[in-house]
C-alpha cells in the first residue's frame, strides 16, 4: 500500500500544452505539498494545502494551479507548458498539527517538454 | 527566514569508513531539523528528524544527527559506510510557524568506494 502515491510516473509532451499530476495519500496526514526538483536536483516548494485550504503558494507562474478536492487528494494542473518547466514535481503529505513535520513523500513525476 | 547551507556538495568515502555530511541552519525560532535519503530515481526518504528533547537522534539504516544550537548545526553521520549508503542526502529545516513549511540544502552526493 503505498502512502503517497503520484500519477503518472513520466510524462513528456509537447510546448504549449496542458497536463495535470495527481497525488493521493492514505496516511490520514492534514497537510500535503508540491515540490520542484530541476536538473541540479534543486528542492523548491511551491504549494501547500492544509485540509483543502491553500496556505502556501510560492513565487510560481499561473500557469500553475493547484486544487485539493480533499485532505487526501492534491493535483496539479499546468497550462501552456514551456521548455523551462521540465523538472521532476514531487508531491509530499505531513501531519503539520501535533508538530509531526516530517515529509512522506511521493516517487516523483518526471516532466520533459519538448 | 529559515534556511539551510550543506557543506560539500559531494563527499566520497571508502567502504567502512566514516561517514560525515555536514549541514548548518538559520532560523529564528526553535527549528525542526531533517535528514533525508533520495535514491536515483526515486523520492526522498526520512531519515531522522530532531524536534525537541534529546539532541542526539537516531535514524534509520544506521544513521544519527546531533542538533548543536550554539553551532547552528545538525552534521549527519554514520561509522561505518556501506556501498548500498551510494545517494543524495538533503538537510531540511522547518518552523513551527511555517505552516509545516520546510526548505531544503541543496543536496550533497555521498560516493562509497569499494
Amino acid at each position: 500500500d503505498t502512502a503517497v502515491s503520484q500519477t503518472p510516473k513520466y510524462l513528456v509532451t509537447q510546448m504549449g500544452n496542458d497536463k495535470s499530476i495527481k497525488c493521493e495519500q492514505n496516511l490520514g496526514h492534514d497537510t500535503m505539498y508540491w515540490y520542484k526538483q530541476d536538473s541540479k536536483k534543486f528542492l523548491k516548494i511551491m504549494f501547500s494545502y492544509n485540509n483543502k485550504e491553500l496556505i502556501i503558494n510560492e513565487t510560481v507562474p499561473n500557469r500553475f494551479s493547484p486544487k485539493s478536492p480533499d485532505k487526501a487528494h492534491l493535483n496539479l494542473h499546468i497550462n501552456s507548458l514551456e521548455l523551462g518547466d521540465s523538472a521532476v514535481y514531487f508531491c509530499a503529505s505531513s501531519q503539520v498539527s501535533g508538530g509531526n513535520y516530517g515529509y512522506t513523500f511521493g516517487s516523483g513525476t518526471r516532466l520533459t517538454v519538448v | 527566514a529559515q534556511s539551510v547551507t550543506q557543506l560539500g556538495s559531494h563527499v566520497s568515502v571508502s567502504e567502512g569508513a566514516l561517514v560525515l555530511l555536514r549541514c548548518n541552519y538559520s532560523s529564528s525560532v526553535p527549528p525542526y531539523l531533517f535528514w533525508y535519503v533520495q535514491y536515483p530515481n526515486q523520492g526522498l526518504q526520512l531519515l531522522l528528524k530532531y524536534t525537541t528533547g534529546a539532541t542526539l537522534v537516531k535514524g534509520i539504516n544506521g544513521f544519527e544527527a546531533e542538533f548543536k544550537k550554539s553551532e547552528t548545526s545538525f552534521h549527519l553521520t554514520k561509522p561505518s559506510a556501506h556501498m548500498s549508503d551510494a545517494a543524495e542526502y538533503f538537510c531540511a529545516v522547518s518552523e513551527a510557524a511555517n505552516a509545516g513549511k520546510s526548505t531544503f540544502g541543496d543536496g550533497t552526493t555521498l560516493t562509497v568506494k569499494p
